[in-house]
Parts: structure tokens; C-alpha cells; sequence
């Protein structure tokens, strides 16, 4: 079974510009959530989505959104890019309720995004 | 809100010794708690979990957590370093019960000396 793919892997943009990063979950899986890394503030929840709806959200300003598709891939999009936004951004997926290990998120390799 | 602990950023050990990485949260629940492990330029691997029931959990790669409830910790530990071990590793809780949304530590990067 492959596992969560993301892409791109590598992203540079420059500020006040907007990306938009995609998440392929894991064949089946239909919750996908999003964290951000950084070396200053570890890694944290960005959001996650169930069923095409938003379910969770963690503490991040507006800019910071997303959505999820009827096949569970999912983007995420960050609009006017600050020089703070530069990260690793993380997919994860996990299974839907009633299957095995659906307590179990399982990461994608990341998007490394460098705002200049 | 969770809050997750863990005790040195940096945990440096000899090839063939003991791994004892810590890690403690805050919660009063019995959450349900995961160890991670990050390879450089790389996702994260997941290499145990503990939801409930034994308080002693094998992971993968001869990794084990032991759930100690009175003190709200799940150490992990090696027997024997190997030098495929150096890595981040991070401990995680869960705020919810379907554990989709997860509170990480801050990580510790071990190193394994020759």
C-alpha cells in the first residue's frame, strides 16, 4: 500500500505571495491532517479534515487554510506569505472510524516551503 | 489544553548502550500517546503507540515505552544503540479520542557515538 504522498517536496516563494500545497493520504484513509515544523516552534497543528469537512483547527492565523476532496486528497493553501511561514509542512492520514489503527496518524515525507 | 514534555533536546549515547529518551504530558486522562521518530530531510515514522491496556509497549526497530500513569510519563528506551538509531525523536499526545489531532514535544535529537 503506498503510503501519504505530498507535493511538492521543495517550494521557494517570496513574501506577500500564496502557495498551495497537496496531500494524497493513504489508500482508504479519509482523515487527513496538516501540521507545521519549525525549528523555533516544533511542530503543530495546523488543521484536519474529514469527509471533505473541517473537524479540527489548530491555532493559526486566517491565511492558513484548506480543504479536503471526495477522493480525501487534501490541500492546503497560505495566502500573503510572511518570511515566518517558511517551514516543513506535514501531512497525515489516518483511517475512518471502524477500521483498524484509525488512532494512528501516519505522515507523508513533508513540503519544504522557504519564503524569501 | 495537553502539554507534552521532553526531557533534553539533545541525548548523546555510545553505540551498544542504553537509549532512554523522556517524556512526559500533562493530562490527568490516560491519553493516548504516540513516539515518533524523524530521519533528516524525512516525514515521521511512527514507532509505537500506547492507547490502553499494557502499560509496557514494543515498538518497532527493538524500541519500547513504558506508560506510567502516577507519573505521567512514557519513556522510551533501547537496549542497545545502534548507529542507525541517530535521529529526532518526538512523543505525541492525543486531544481527542480518534487522536487526529496530535500535541507534540518539542523532540530529541540523539546522536550515537562510534
Amino acid at each position: 500500500k503506498a503510503g501519504v504522498t505530498q507535493t511538492p517536496r521543495y517550494l521557494i516563494k517570496t513574501r506577500g505571495q500564496q502557495v498551495t500545497l497537496s496531500c494524497s493520504p493513504i489508500s482508504g484513509h479519509r482523515s487527513v491532517s496538516w501540521y507545521q515544523q519549525t525549528p523555533g516552534q516544533g511542530l503543530q497543528f495546523l488543521f484536519e479534515y474529514f469527509s471533505e469537512t473541517q473537524r479540527n483547527k489548530g491555532n493559526f492565523p486566517g491565511r492558513f487554510s484548506g480543504r479536503q476532496f471526495s477522493n480525501s486528497r487534501s490541500e492546503m493553501n497560505v495566502s500573503t506569505l510572511e518570511l515566518g511561514d517558511s517551514a516543513l509542512y506535514l501531512c497525515a492520514s489516518s483511517a475512518k472510524p471502524g477500521l483498524p489503527n484509525t488512532d494512528t496518524q501516519y505522515f507523508g515525507p513533508g513540503t519544504r516551503l522557504t519564503v524569501l | 489544553a495537553q502539554s507534552v514534555t521532553q526531557l533534553g533536546s539533545h541525548v548523546s549515547v555510545s553505540e551498544g548502550a542504553l537509549v532512554l529518551l523522556r517524556c512526559n504530558y500533562s493530562s490527568s486522562v490516560p491519553p493516548y500517546l504516540f513516539w515518533y521518530v524523524q530521519y533528516p530531510n524525512q516525514g515521521l515514522q511512527l514507532l509505537l503507540k500506547y492507547t490502553t491496556g499494557a502499560t509496557l509497549v514494543k515498538g518497532i526497530n527493538g524500541f519500547e515505552a513504558e506508560f506510567k500513569k502516577s507519573e505521567t510519563s512514557c519513556h522510551l528506551t533501547k537496549p542497545s544503540a545502534h548507529m542507525s538509531d541517530a535521529a529526532e525523536y518526538f512523543c505525541a499526545v492525543s486531544e481527542d479520542q480518534g487522536a487526529q489531532k496530535l500535541v507534540f514535544g518539542q523532540g530529541t535529537r540523539l546522536t550515537i557515538n562510534p
